[in-house]
C-alpha cells in the first residue's frame, strides 16, 4: 500500500529533550515536507525537501531540523522542544511535476510540558 | 504572497441533501493549483479534489465537485448527497507550480468544520 508513516503518533515530552519524529514514504516520491497544524492557524509548512540532500525551510522552521539523506526518509528533529511546539505534525510526500497533491502521514501529536 | 481564505469556519447539512463550502485565494500567478482536503475526527488528511488552473472544467470526483472561478479568485467545494462519514473539517489549499526553485509549498486556509445531520 501507497502510503507516508509517521512516528510516533503521540509523544509526551519535556521542555529540553531532544526529539526525533520519524517520516518515510514508499512511493518514490520527490518531494517531502513537515508541516504543524494549530487551531484557528490551519497548517504551515516547516520545512521542506525537494531531493536527497536538498532541504530548505517553510514558513515556520525556528526550533526545528531536517535532513534528507535517502530518498524514502525525511527526519524531523527538535534539538530542545520547549511548550510552543506542542501540536499537530504532518509529514507529507508527493511526485515532481505539475498538479500532484501531496500525500499525508497520520500526523504526530507532540505535546512538550 | 498567496493566501488562501475560508470564510465559514463551521457549516451544517442534512445527510443527503447538497453543501457548499467557500474558499477565495489572492495570487498573482496565473498557472497553480488547488486542493481541498478532508480532515475526519482520525486526523488523516485526504486529498478530496484537485484543479489545475489553466484548466476551465470544473474538476469532479463522484459526489465532490468544485466551482472554479479564475477571474473572481474562488474554488468553492459541493458536496452532493451529503453522508454522515462526509463530516469533518475540509481544507482549501494552494499552490504554485515547482519551477525556477519553488517547491510548490502548499498553502492552507484555516478550515471549515462540517457537521451532517441525520
Amino acid at each position: 500500500e501507497a502510503q507516508v508513516t509517521q512516528n510516533p503518533r503521540y509523544l509526551i515530552t519535556v521542555t529540553g529533550k531532544k526529539l526525533t519524529v520519524t517520516c518515510s514514504q514508499n512511493m518514490n516520491h520527490e518531494y517531502m515536507s513537515w508541516y504543524r497544524q494549530d487551531p484557528g492557524l490551519g497548517l504551515r509548512q516547516i520545512y521542506y525537501s525537494m531531493n536527497v540532500e536538498v532541504t530548505d525551510k517553510g514558513d515556520v522552521p525556528e526550533g526545528y531540523k531536517v535532513s534528507r539523506k535517502e530518498k524514502r526518509n525525511f527526519p524531523l528533529i527538535l534539538e530542545s522542544p520547549s511548550p510552543n511546539q506542542t501540536s499537530l505534525y504532518f509529514c507529507a510526500s508527493r511526485r515532481a511535476g505539475r498538479g500532484y497533491g501531496y500525500t499525508f502521514g497520520s500526523g504526530t501529536r507532540l505535546t512538550v510540558v | 504572497a498567496q493566501t488562501v481564505t475560508q470564510s465559514q469556519p463551521e457549516m451544517s447539512v442534512q445527510e443527503a441533501e447538497t453543501v457548499t463550502l467557500s474558499c477565495t485565494y489572492d495570487t498573482s500567478e496565473s498557472d497553480y493549483y488547488l486542493f481541498w482536503y478532508k480532515q475526519p475526527p482520525s486526523r488523516q488528511m485526504i486529498l478530496v479534489i484537485r484543479q489545475e488552473a489553466y484548466k476551465q472544467q470544473n474538476a469532479t470526483e463522484n459526489r465532490f465537485s468544485v466551482n472554479f472561478q479564475k477571474a473572481a479568485k474562488s474554488f468553492s467545494l459541493k458536496i452532493s448527497d451529503s453522508q454522515l462519514g462526509d463530516a469533518a473539517m475540509y481544507f482549501c489549499a494552494y499552490r504554485r507550480p515547482n519551477y525556477g526553485g519553488s517547491q510548490g509549498n502548499l498553502i492552507f486556509g484555516k478550515g471549515t468544520k462540517l457537521s451532517v445531520k441525520p
